[in-house]
């Protein structure tokens, strides 16, 4: 159980255009979600976090409206990367956690997707 | 703000031996939780093992146990018995309200 899913994996556009990625709880309904950026060789870097039905709240230096955030479903986040550039292609993953009081996996632990790699040319 | 430290960047082990990786932390808070995440070249990230800082007793996951000093503010991991498939980056984490804090990461590589 505890399954995560991010799509697509891979993805190139061109600069200017905007791409969305998904990230799924598979089995297990995730209230909250995360999502990181992560540079060649570097650590994740949180970038906002989205709860169900409510804005996403993003960390000090990250542009909300360049990256958009919506958590529709206890199941489904997407994070759209508008009017990409270059300096936005970058290895984004999200993570999840299950209802408060359940736990799945233990508690405080998170499930993270595959991640998904943006190359904007 | 909490602040998770891991200062060696970089660490070798031969096949079959130990490795021994450093973490430590920076928090007020007394009730939390640790991690250590394994970042193979997949980079699908992958629980390794998990710490209640409540629990005196270091966590063990097969060849996977941790040396967990509260009032240190310590946190490492020692790797048993290296295999090839440990070659990974190694990530320790801090988490007390489900919003992990991850250190810059430990690239371990394994010599046959």
């Amino acid at each position: 159980g505890a399954v995560v899913s991010q799509h697509p994996s891979w993805v190139i556009c061109k600069s200017g255009t905007s791409v969305k990625i998904e990230c799924r709880s598979l089995d297990f309904q995730a209230t909250t979600m995360f999502w990181y950026r992560q540079f060649p060789k570097q650590s994740l870097m949180l970038m906002a976090t989205s709860n169900e039905g409510s804005k996403a709240t993003y960390e000090q230096g990250v542009e909300k409206d360049k990256f958009l955030i919506n958590h529709a479903s206890l199941t489904l986040s997407t994070l759209t990367v508008t009017s990409a550039h270059p300096e936005d292609s970058s290895f984004y993953i999200c993570s999840a956690r299950d209802l408060p009081g359940l736990a799945v996996g233990g508690a405080g632990e998170l499930f993270f997707g595959e991640g998904s790699r943006l190359t904007v040319l | 703000a909490q602040t998770v430290t891991q200062s060696q960047p970089e660490m070798s082990v031969q096949e079959a031996e130990t490795v021994t990786l450093s973490c430590t932390y920076d928090t007020s808070e007394s009730d939390y939780y640790l991690f250590w995440y394994k970042q193979p070249p997949s980079r699908q990230m992958i629980l390794v093992i998990r710490q209640e800082a409540y629990k005196q007793q270091n966590a063990t996951e097969n060849r996977f146990s941790v040396n967990f000093q509260k009032a240190a503010k310590s946190f490492s991991l020692k790797i048993s018995d290296s295999q090839l498939g440990d070659a990974a980056m190694y990530f320790c984490a801090y988490n007390n309200d489900y919003k992990l804090s991850f250190g810059a990461g430990t690239t371990v590589t394994v010599r046959a």
